[in-house]
């Protein structure tokens, strides 16, 4: 069955403590897998897309990267507006219908 | 950048009522989606649409109708609202080259 799990649940970090958030799936033929943000009381805002092992995006204090299992968000000297829960997604072959959330790993950076 | 707004930020509705939530997007993308998000439980998807009068179920179509009458609107339509309809809807509309999804603000619907 295709799933994917997020690790840790809840994370809080002190104003510059870098760290990393963990996206394991399993799932029949990738075709992407997507990293969103979610403040409180509002929809997902889209990070990154990666398609293929090995891909690596960067966005501010952001870098998302991937393996054949899992995929991590490495935060680099983080401030507390990057406080919110981060979602991960795979889509597998059959399209829109295959799209499959993570429950989130809520991250809380204290100043 | 895709817009994508939702008709109402905040519902309350009372059970057995009729409830329509309505979504638009600013750019020409064929797929649209509607989602709930309860906590402990993630973001589960309840139907989409691939364009104008087509639709698919998706994992919790249960109690939910959608229509798509012009390609930029996708409504979702409780027929009967129930207690355990309470949650947060969300939106979203697909591009379809990178398969990537842009959400609206979400509507936080609770019935009583």
């Amino acid at each position: 069955e295709d799933q994917v799990t997020q690790s840790p649940e809840a994370l809080r970090l002190q104003e510059g403590e870098s760290s990393s958030l963990n996206c394991s799936y399993t799932v029949s033929g990738l075709r992407g897998l997507f990293w969103y943000r979610q403040d409180p009381g509002k929809g997902p805002e889209f990070l990154f897309t990666l398609y293929s092992a090995g891909e690596e995006k960067e966005k501010e204090r952001l870098k998302a990267t991937l393996t054949k299992k899992e995929s991590f968000l490495h935060i680099t000297a983080p401030k507390p507006e990057d406080s919110a829960t981060y979602l991960c997604a795979v889509q597998g072959p059959r399209g829109a219908s295959k799209i499959i959330f993570g429950s989130g790993t809520r991250l809380s950076i204290r100043p | 950048d895709v817009k994508v707004t939702q008709s109402s930020r905040y519902l309350v509705k009372r059970t057995g009522e009729k409830v329509f939530l309505e979504c638009v997007q600013d750019m020409d993308h064929e797929n649209m989606f509607w989602y709930r998000q309860d906590p402990g439980l993630g973001l589960r998807l309840i139907y989409f649409s691939y364009d104008v009068k087509m639709k698919e179920k998706g994992d919790i179509p249960e109690g939910y109708s959608v229509s798509r009458e012009k390609k930029e609107r996708f409504s979702l339509i409780l027929e009967s609202a129930s207690t355990n309809q309470t949650s947060m809807y969300l939106c979203a509309a697909e591009d379809g080259s990178s398969y990537e999804q842009y959400f609206g603000p979400g509507t936080r619907l609770t019935v009583t």
